[in-house]
């Protein structure tokens, strides 16, 4: 039973890059949450996709985009990429109904 | 504004101490989740808790839901130093669909 995995484990951009990163769910779940967790503090929620759509949003720009696809994966889009953005992504899953959530192991981006 | 304040922020004992760590709210949770999550990894689970007054064991470590659902604490007994790591709580509300997060206390448990 595979748990969640997030691609690209790693990645170095420059400051006004695009950048996609990828989520596949744990098996079963369909709901999938995206946090971003900068060096020293707890994850700080994104947004949530629950049937295609999004459900739930944090305090983020609309830079920051995303989408789920007909088999629960997900992507996370974050356009005109700044110095800030550089920290772990997470990207966690869940049943809809359930409020336990389970975490990828993160991508590490690096805007320079 | 942080919802989840955790206390200490960081914490450094020897092998075979114990150890609680804290997790404050002034808001009302329906449940609060552990994770402890290792440099460049993501958190692991390592419990939900739910009904206040409510006590969780695993293993070594025991979890405390407070009777008003606003805070947490976990208490390791004899660590060892594979304990070492951030613990992380965070907070959910019915229906909220995402997880609120304190910023971790950073244990280092020294052989």
């Amino acid at each position: 039973d595979a748990g969640v995995t997030q691609s690209p484990t790693h990645l170095i951009k420059t400051r006004g890059q695009q950048v996609t990163l990828r989520c596949s769910p744990k098996s079963g779940h369909d709901t999938v949450s995206w946090y971003q967790q900068a060096l020293g503090q707890g994850p700080q929620f994104i947004f949530q996709y629950y049937e295609e759509e999004e459900r739930q949003r944090g305090n983020f720009p609309d830079r920051f985009s995303g989408h789920q696809f007909p088999n629960y994966s997900s992507e996370l889009n974050v356009n005109a990429l700044l110095l800030g953005d550089s920290a772990l992504y997470l990207c966690a899953s869940s049943l809809r109904a359930s409020e336990t959530q389970y975490f990828g192991p993160g991508t590490r981006l690096l805007v320079l | 504004t942080q919802l989840l304040e955790q206390s200490p922020q960081f914490l450094s004992i020897q092998e075979g101490e114990n150890l609680t760590v804290y997790c404050n709210s002034s808001s009302v949770f329906s449940s609060l989740q552990w994770y402890r999550q290792e440099p460049g990894e993501g958190p692991v689970l390592l419990v939900t808790v739910v009904t206040g007054g409510e006590v969780k064991k695993l293993k070594r470590l025991t979890f405390q839901f407070g009777d008003a659902r606003k805070d947490s604490s976990l208490h390791i007994t004899a660590a060892q130093p594979g304990d070492t790591g951030l613990y992380l709580c965070a907070g959910a509300k019915a229906n909220a669909g995402k997880s609120t997060f304190g910023d971790g206390t950073t244990l280092t448990v020294k052989p």
